[in-house]
């Protein structure tokens, strides 16, 4: 079935710095890709999107690349701050149906001041 | 505004006690759904909802059930506690979409703890 890896381990930088989350998918068909933003004490929220092969989805300063050669969709961030500190979730959308999110593990990042 | 408002927040309950999480939307989105999420695993469907009176199971149903009389509201019982229960759930709507796109909004989550 459809799934989604995220790379190993929290995330620990200092403000300022460049961020870069691996995800890897294995889907059929051709699946929406999500991130999500979890805040302390919070539910999650969408961050951005990408719904075909190519799209970039943007927002906050955050990019991910909906890569179909690769089956990835790796978030970026070119200067992060410490309010960006949270847990951020790679998720698909495609052969459940009816919005049905496969999330990956997440990844606790943490910025430093 | 309300957005999806999950109750209670927090909850300790005994081995073999019932309850049931009570999740309620303002925004009149058709699906619902009952995620849990266990530390460094993510999170996992235990139930949705595509309208009233329509429900399915998820990826981990067992030990829970559902029910979604009315567009806004759908509640998880839980029957029987146990410590494998022990998680943070979340409730999520979503508008019907046939693209397949939409977007989730999630509650702030209702933690629990079976001991």
């Amino acid at each position: 079935g459809d799934s989604v890896t995220q790379m190993e381990g929290p995330v620990t930088l200092s403000e300022e710095a460049f961020l870069t989350i691996n995800c890897t998918y294995t889907a059929t068909g051709y699946p929406s890709l999500f991130w999500y933003v979890q805040y302390p004490g919070e539910g999650l929220q969408l961050l951005l999107k990408a719904t075909k092969a190519d799209d970039k989805g943007s927002n906050k300063g955050f990019e991910a690349t909906y890569r179909k050669e690769t089956t990835s969709f790796h978030l970026e961030k070119g200067s992060v701050q410490v309010s960006d500190s949270a847990v951020y979730f790679c998720a698909l959308s495609g052969y459940y149906g009816n919005n049905r999110l496969a999330f990956g593990k997440g990844n606790q990042v943490v910025v430093i001041p | 505004n309300a957005g999806v408002t999950q109750t209670p927040k927090f909850r300790i309950l005994k081995i073999g006690q019932s309850m049931t999480l009570q999740c309620t939307q303002d925004m009149n989105h058709n699906y619902m759904y009952w995620y849990r999420q266990d530390p460094g695993m993510g999170l996992k469907l235990i139930y949705y909802s595509v309208g009233a009176g329509i429900t399915d199971k998820g990826e981990v149903p067992n030990g829970y059930n559902v029910s979604r009389s009315t567009t806004e509201d759908f509640p998880l019982r839980l029957e029987l506690a146990a410590p494998s229960q022990t998680s943070v759930y979340f409730c999520a709507s979503s508008p019907r979409d046939s693209s397949n796109t939409g977007e989730l909004f999630f509650g702030e989550g209702s933690r629990l703890t079976v001991l």
